[in-house]
């Protein structure tokens, strides 16, 4: 059962444009909502991410907009540049009972940014 | 500062063959270590996690098994490997004491044939 859906799978954008990948969630126990980016043959790298209680994130040229009452989420990069080629992962996080977190994640989108 | 490594880089086992990854993490006490598969087109799946030596949790019932000898090693293993433990194996830390960021490993690419 996918708690996390991420959409589009695949992304084509020109430089300079404003890619937007969207996530949705259902388990209302989710506390923390990251995005990662992940290089091909690279291990994921944390991007930005956010609280439930904040309806927008900016950190450099990229940003998340939250809706908690839609239970979605959105990740737009500002000035997409070709280096920014790569698969996007949003997530959720819940805590355990043992006191860490978990996260669980969408499927990933692979945005291709065309000089 | 603080490291994770993960070893070997790519394996190519047998299929019914053992398998043992090891993960180790620098620079940090008492971490909360994670290990997860990447699969195409399914993202990131959380297979194990553990919050102090001796203890596993496990997420997804399957062919594979986890254990923490060591404060910050992680090692997963599997007694006879099938073809669809086929994947992108990923091992991440979390420190203790700084929730919410969980830092990935370089990844082993496992493929069963």
């Amino acid at each position: 059962q996918q708690q996390v859906k991420q959409s589009p799978q695949s992304l084509i954008v020109q430089k300079g444009g404003i890619p937007i990948i969207n996530c949705a969630y259902e388990n209302t126990a989710f506390d923390y909502f990251p995005w990662y980016q992940q290089f091909p043959g690279k291990g994921p790298a944390l991007l930005i991410a956010i609280r439930p209680d904040v309806s927008e994130k900016k950190e450099g040229r990229f940003t998340i907009s939250f809706n908690k009452s839609a239970k979605q989420f959105s990740l737009h990069i500002m000035d997409s540049q070709p280096g920014d080629s790569a698969t996007y992962f949003c997530a959720a996080s819940q805590i355990t009972n043992f006191g860490n977190e978990k996260l669980t994640f969408g499927t990933g989108t692979r945005l291709t940014i065309i000089p | 500062s603080q490291t994770i490594h993960q070893w070997p880089a790519t394996l190519v086992q047998p299929v019914g063959s053992p398998l043992s990854l090891e993960c180790t993490v620098e620079g940090t006490s008492n971490p909360n270590l994670y290990w997860y598969r990447q699969a195409a087109g399914r993202g990131l799946q959380l297979l194990f996690y553990s919050v102090g030596i001796g203890q596993i949790s496990s997420e997804v019932p399957q062919n594979l098994s986890a254990s923490r000898p060591q404060d910050r090693q992680f090692i997963l293993s599997s007694k006879k490997l099938l073809l669809s433990d086929s994947g992108f194996y990923l091992c991440a830390y979390e420190r203790q004491g700084a929730p919410h960021e969980q830092f990935f490993g370089p990844g082993t690419r496992l493929t069963v044939l």
